[in-house]
């Protein structure tokens, strides 16, 4: 079975600076995906970012990066120079590639405040 | 493009109701999906689908029903309506594969707040 773990409910980070959110996973599919999405307190969810299991570099979007570390199981996403804008509920989420993965399995999620 | 709708955006219910939430995609997007966000919790998937036709149990399918007659429309039935069905539902869609390479970034509706009393 997969699964993703978020361990920090909440983080701060001063604007401007950079954050680091982490997610660790757990699947024994060969070939996965990896994504982050973003919810802010409006409730859309919107998508950040997406790595695959055999992508050979990081994923970058923007101010966005995603550390993989496959090794690790972990795909840790980083936001540089955090905007107030920022603030909001982070998901980190798996899907594998094998028979019967259509499923999308999403951590519990960190609220990340960004403070002026 | 709208991207995926969602009707209605909030809705009250009775214990025992029944109601349907309309999800619609204008994307070509062969995958929809069926969310359900409880409180401080990440989103869990009730139904999906792969296909016009096709459609398959997720993690938490007890009390809801869906169809697939369209490529466009997913709705998601309840029926005998719980307190335990109060929460946010968030339909998406994708397409795994495009141009040669597994991508499958889900596009997610707006949300419908449910709330059963």
């Amino acid at each position: 079975a997969q699964k993703i773990t978020q361990t920090q409910p909440g983080m701060f980070v001063q604007e401007k600076e950079a954050v680091t959110l982490d997610c660790t996973y757990d699947t024994s599919d060969p070939s996965y995906g990896l994504f982050w999405y973003k919810q802010p307190s409006s409730g859309e969810m919107i998508f950040l970012i997406y790595q695959g299991s055999y992508d050979q570099q990081n994923a970058t979007e923007g101010r966005y990066s995603l550390n993989f570390q496959k090794a690790r199981k972990s795909a840790n996403l980083v936001i540089s120079a955090s905007q107030l804008g920022d603030s909001a509920m982070y998901f980190c989420a798996m899907r594998g590639t094998q028979g019967g993965s259509e499923k999308l399995v999403f951590g519990k999620g960190t609220k990340l405040t960004v403070n002026p | 493009n709208a991207g995926v709708t969602q009707t209605p955006k909030f809705r009250i219910l009775k214990i025992g109701q029944s109601m349907t939430l309309q999800c619609t995609q204008d994307m070509n997007h062969n995958y929809m999906y069926w969310y359900r966000q409880d409180p401080g919790m990440g989103l869990k998937l009730i139904y999906y689908s792969v296909g016009a036709g096709i459609t398959d149990k997720g993690e938490v399918p007890n009390g809801y029903n869906v169809s697939r007659s369209t490529t466009e429309d997913f709705p998601l039935r309840l029926e005998l309506a719980a307190p335990s069905q109060t929460s946010v539902y968030f339909c998406a869609s994708s397409r795994p594969y495009s141009g040669g390479r597994f991508t499958d970034t889900q596009y997610f509706g707006p949300g419908t707040r449910l709330t059963v009393l």
